[in-house]
């Protein structure tokens, strides 16, 4: 599993309230990345990471922010959470050096339902 | 720009029979592709890698870049293959991937 959690693995909030996600790696991977899943659309890119404090947003970002003050974890803050932010959260990692490089290595995913 | 097709929802085969799962991409360079399995309540894994061109678990996928598909095959079905199964592109090294929508594959026994 490339060392890699995430927490809350699930959670249920109201509308409009802030919710953070995190994900921890434990072997000081460069890049990293937030990936939504949701029935019908597959894994869509949220916000990605290449270094501490190097971030990008992705597909769908808006209503998203990220932050990575150390190698090992990158958080993904709903600021003011809306149903449609209802989705499974799946942080993922890039190793290269082991196996095939470059490959993608996916945390468990958070579930979080927004009522 | 990078787009994956998956163009089935949901495929259900029996037990033995051949299998495929079609993967079409768009992109004008020559993109990384693979297949990504998640099986139920497990994380997303690795089934192969397009440049690696070897044969994980009885699946193999060919990229063919004149009909721009990398096609998701396995000769004979097993029950263990149910799975939901994305195809993804990149276009090199560490830039995010894109996903396909993804195909549940159903095995009958």
């Amino acid at each position: 599993d490339a060392g890699i959690t995430q927490s809350p693995r699930h959670k249920v909030t109201e509308t409009g309230t802030p919710v953070t996600l995190r994900c921890h790696q434990t072997e000081n991977h460069r890049y990293m990345y937030w990936y939504r899943q949701d029935p019908g659309h597959g894994l869509r890119l949220i916000h990605y990471s290449y270094g501490v404090k190097d971030t990008d947003k992705g597909e769908v970002s808006d209503g998203y922010s990220v932050s990575r003050s150390k190698t090992e974890d990158f958080l993904l803050t709903l600021e003011s959470a809306t149903s449609s932010q209802t989705s499974v959260y799946f942080c993922a990692i890039s190793v290269t050096g082991r196996g095939i490089a470059g490959e993608l290595f996916f945390g468990e995913g958070s579930r979080l339902t927004v009522l | 720009a990078q787009r994956v097709t998956q163009p089935e929802k949901l495929l259900s085969v029996f037990k033995g029979a051949p299998v495929e799962l079609k993967c079409n991409y768009s992109y004008s360079g020559s993109p990384e592709l693979f297949w990504y399995v998640q099986y139920s309540r497990q994380r997303l894994q690795l089934l192969l890698r397009h440049i690696s061109r070897e044969s994980i678990k009885g699946f193999t996928a060919d990229l063919n870049k004149g009909e721009t598909s990398f096609h998701l095959k396995k000769p004979f079905a097993q029950e263990e293959d149910s799975a939901m199964y994305y195809c993804a592109l990149r276009n090199s090294g560490n830039t995010p991937l894109v996903f396909g929508k993804g195909t549940r594959l159903s095995v009958i026994a």
